[in-house]
């Protein structure tokens, strides 16, 4: 079975810090994704990778970067984190053309 | 722009009963169609797969896809309170390392 483990489940942080949620997949998949996930909203890609160092902006990459060093890695950055990026993060790695597997999520409160 | 649309809900049906859970999209390049079953507070879990044109089924799960039409739908036979979720649909467009996810239909099954 496909693990996608996401650092945290549960994260609270103050406005102004800079905040790193840690993604990592065991099944050798060159795609991997960041979701944010907000009630009516839907799910709301930020960014993907292809492939090591390779990234691409999603539909909601404002406020965030990411940082693809190692394969099975897959780092998002709040670089000034803002109490409306309070959210459900959600990362997901594939396959081409395959299904996205998801992990856990993180909860992330910024007060 | 790629669209995936659904019936946000709540559907309401009854414990044994047949659920049926619709998706429209608006690419017709689109070549991949998830199914993925979330509950609340929980990330999204793939539960059914289908890529060419009629009906895929797994257990008490049938997907059903009419490319020219460009609608795919989920069949849950003898619902159970347990399937009771959120129930999103994705697609893939070909030469795209990304999904377009729909909002989520809830679905309720009373007891």
């Amino acid at each position: 079975d496909v693990k996608v483990t996401q650092s945290s489940r549960y994260l609270v942080k103050r406005t102004g810090e800079k905040v790193f949620l840690e993604c990592v997949q065991d099944m050798d998949h060159e795609n991997m994704f960041w979701y944010r996930q907000d009630p009516g909203l839907g799910l709301r890609l930020i960014y993907f990778s292809y492939d090591v160092k390779m990234k691409e902006k999603g539909d909601i990459p404002e406020g965030y970067s990411v940082s693809r060093e190692k394969k099975e890695r897959f780092s998002l950055i709040l670089e000034s984190a803002s109490t409306n990026q309070t959210s459900m993060y959600l990362c997901a790695s594939s396959l081409q053309g395959q299904p996205q597997h998801f992990g856990d999520g993180t909860r992330l409160s910024i007060l | 722009q790629k669209e995936v649309e659904q019936n946000s809900g709540p559907l309401s049906v009854p414990e044994g009963a047949i659920a049926s859970l619709n998706c429209t999209y608006s690419d017709r390049g689109s070549q991949s169609f998830f199914w993925y079953r979330q509950y609340s507070g929980k990330s999204p879990e793939l539960i059914m797969s289908i890529y060419s044109n009629g009906d895929k089924e797994d257990g008490r799960f049938t997907a059903q896809l009419n490319k020219a039409s460009q609608y795919v739908s989920l069949l849950i036979r003898d619902s159970q309170p347990s399937d009771s979720a959120t129930y999103l649909c994705a697609v893939n467009s070909a030469g795209y390392s990304t999904l377009t996810f729909g909002k989520g239909t809830m679905l309720l099954v009373s007891p």
